[in-house]
């Protein structure tokens, strides 16, 4: 069936450092990739999201790349802050017919000041 | 604030007995997804409705149900609740009936099963 796997799980980096997410997806057919932060007991806010027909974006300290060939994508965060800190998780989905989000198992970046 | 609203916020109940999850979308979204969150996991997709309408089902136990009513609110019925079940539980909204669009997710109910 369909699977998102991220990777690493924890990801511990000092401030100022960057910070790389990665995940990938089983479907070929997928097409949307947003990323969510999830703070300590809050719910989960999109970041960033990007669509199949691009293979890069930006917004500030925050990118995502993706490699379609290779079913892969990953979040970049630059020049981190200690508000930073939270779980990321990325998704995948196909969008038409209300099919169903995939979500990866979640990643917590701990950033040191 | 997403605009998303859950109630109860936190719910304690006991082993075996049913409660319902009340969760209102953004003013204008059609689409309502339900999510399981078990503590330090990530999200579990459990169903969609748009318009009114079952639209996806996830991994959704046969013991829980869902329903969305004509003036897009959603409910999400657990019955026969087990030890298992705790978990924070979000609704998210979107405005069309495709996932492909960002998801605006409730601040969560959390139930507690003794």
């Amino acid at each position: 069936g369909e699977n998102v796997e991220q990777h690493p799980s924890t990801l511990s980096v000092q401030e100022g450092d960057s910070a790389v997410i990665k995940c990938t997806y089983s479907d070929s057919a997928s097409n949307y990739f947003p990323w969510y932060k999830q703070e300590l007991g809050k719910r989960p806010q999109l970041i960033i999201d990007i669509r199949s027909n691009v293979g890069e974006k930006k917004d500030q300290r925050i990118a995502v790349t993706l490699n379609k060939t290779a079913k892969h994508f990953s979040l970049h965060i630059t020049e981190t802050q200690p508000e930073d800190s939270a779980v990321y998780f990325c998704a995948a989905s196909k969008g038409t017919g209300g099919f169903k989000t995939i979500f990866g198992a979640g990643t917590r970046l701990f950033v040191k000041a | 604030d997403s605009g998303v609203t859950q109630t109860p916020k936190h719910l304690i109940t006991a082993t075996g007995q049913r409660v319902t999850l009340r969760c209102s979308p953004r003013s204008g979204d059609l689409s309502v997804y339900w999510y399981q969150q078990s503590l330090d996991q990530g999200l579990q997709f459990l169903i969609q409705y748009y318009n009114g309408e079952e639209r996806a089902k996830g991994n959704i136990l046969e013991r829980f149900s869902a329903q969305q009513f004509p003036d897009l609110h959603s409910e999400l019925n657990l019955s026969s609740l087990e030890l298992g079940d705790s978990a924070l539980y979000f609704c998210a909204s979107s405005p069309l009936a495709g996932d492909n669009n960002e998801q605006f997710f409730g601040p969560g109910t959390r139930l507690t099963v003794l």
